[in-house]
């Protein structure tokens, strides 16, 4: 299985500002993806990252709300940009392909709370 | 529209007792389905798929195209399975796109 961390692990921000989430694994992988989790809430995809093209993102995101970007097999980012109290929530990153096979493997996730 | 329901939010039994999580889903192709599962304070992980026809930590899920099912069960619940469990549902395209069920949450009480 692939092993996956995220930094930070949690983040208190400030309306209007931005917070990037990085999500590293530990082998390279195919696929790599982003999800939020809102409370009491299931998983939510918000884009697929592509290795070296714009991110696919899901009906209800955009990239100017949440830019991603995956420089490599092995690592991307997501920017929650211009942040308001709705985007606090749990992001997580998840991965397949290489070791991972076709199994999704996810991290821990980074609990984001915006005041 | 391709879906999953788990249609409990909270299922409480005690220990020793059977388990059945339920989850249906929509898809008109041939799915690939999923449980994960997510223990306090710890990351989602994979328990079982539907491909393996595998037993994991006693629980097992049998697909039942007709039904569109996928339901979770274990026949003598323990303690340490208290968990929030999720149904997933992928769709075998070139995308690898999985759609999550809402969740439930299982507490096994002593």
């Amino acid at each position: 299985s692939a092993v996956i961390s995220q930094k930070p692990s949690r983040d208190i921000c400030q309306r209007g500002t931005s917070l990037t989430i990085q999500c590293q694994v530990d082998s390279q992988v195919t696929m790599m993806f982003w999800y939020r989790q809102q409370p009491g809430q299931s998983l939510t995809l918000i884009a697929t990252a592509n290795q070296g093209s714009e991110a696919t993102y899901e009906s209800g995101f955009v990239i100017d709300k949440f830019p991603i970007s995956r420089p490599n097999l092995t690592f991307s980012t997501l920017t929650v940009s211009n942040m308001s109290p709705e985007d606090s929530s749990i992001y997580l990153c998840s991965a397949l392909g290489g070791r991972a096979t076709d199994t999704q493997y996810f991290g821990p996730g980074t609990r984001l709370t915006v005041l | 529209a391709q879906r999953v329901t788990q249609p409990e939010k909270l299922l409480s039994v005690f220990k020793g007792a059977p388990v059945e999580l339920k989850c249906n889903y929509s898809y008109s192709g041939s799915p690939e389905l999923f449980w994960y599962v997510q223990y306090s304070r710890q990351r989602l992980q994979l328990l079982l798929r539907h491909i393996s026809r595998e037993s994991i930590k006693g629980f097992t899920a049998d697909l039942n195209k007709g039904e569109t099912s996928f339901h979770l069960k274990k026949p003598f619940a323990q303690e340490e399975d208290s968990a929030m469990y999720y149904c997933a549902l992928r769709i075998p395209s070139g995308t690898y796109k999985y759609i999550f069920g809402t969740g439930t949450r299982l507490k096994v009480l002593a």
